[in-house]
């Protein structure tokens, strides 16, 4: 069975520098793998996604991510934080056909500093 | 504009009773699911539907029900035997339940039991 931990529950960062933030996973086959935000009392908004193409991937607002099978590790990655990048991150995998196939990493909270 | 609507934001229930969520999309997904968050474990499935009158339990499917009746609804209800019922509950839906496909989430309900 598949599994998710990202290593920070909290990384704080100032406005401007980089932001990392931590996901590895645990998966029996080949899996896609995801990152979500969520701002405060909202949804989930899709950020990337990686599906067994290219391992860089690029998602929205400036951030990216890169799958590496032999670290099982799929980071977050963006070069300079905004302040409205302040939110919580979710890194998802997914693995088995039909069914329950999204496992939900626990969530890191970013903050940004002025 | 395609979406996910969930209603009511803010729910509010006195013990022993039942309420039911109400999750919608009109994007044509064949796929739905009930999450429930609560901080700092991530997401948990309740229930997911992969087609219409059809419909599967999550992890943590004790407390709850739920009817496909339609392709475009999927509502939520929480009974009194759910032990623990205040929390944030997401709706998703995806095109199909792929490990590829990405879901797709409404804004949420905040269900607090008095």
């Amino acid at each position: 069975a598949q599994s998710v931990t990202q290593l920070d529950s909290h990384v704080s960062v100032s406005e401007g520098t980089p932001v990392l933030l931590r996901c590895n996973y645990s998966s029996s086959y080949s899996p896609s793998l995801f990152w979500y935000v969520q701002h405060p009392n909202k949804g989930l908004q899709l950020l990337l996604k990686y599906t067994s193409a290219a391992t860089l991937v690029k998602g929205i607002n400036g951030f990216e991510a890169e799958f590496k099978k032999s670290e099982t590790s799929f980071h977050l990655t963006k070069p300079s934080a905004h302040m409205s990048d302040a939110a919580e991150y979710f890194c998802v995998v997914s693995e088995d056909n039909y069914g329950q196939n999204f496992v939900f990493g626990p969530g890191t909270r970013l903050s940004v500093l002025p | 504009d395609g979406g996910i609507t969930q209603s009511p934001k803010y729910l509010f229930r006195k013990e022993g009773q039942n309420v039911t969520l109400s999750c919608e999309q009109n994007l044509n997904h064949d796929a739905m699911y009930w999450y429930r968050q609560d901080p700092g474990q991530g997401l948990r499935l309740i229930y997911y539907s992969q087609i219409v009158n059809d419909f599967q339990k999550g992890d943590i499917a004790e407390g709850y029900s739920v009817s496909r009746e339609k392709k475009e609804s999927f509502p939520l209800t929480v009974t009194s035997a759910q032990k623990n019922p205040t929390a944030f509950y997401l709706c998703a839906s995806s095109i199909g339940g792929r490990i590829t496909d990405t879901q797709y989430f409404g804004p949420g309900t905040r269900l607090t039991v008095l």
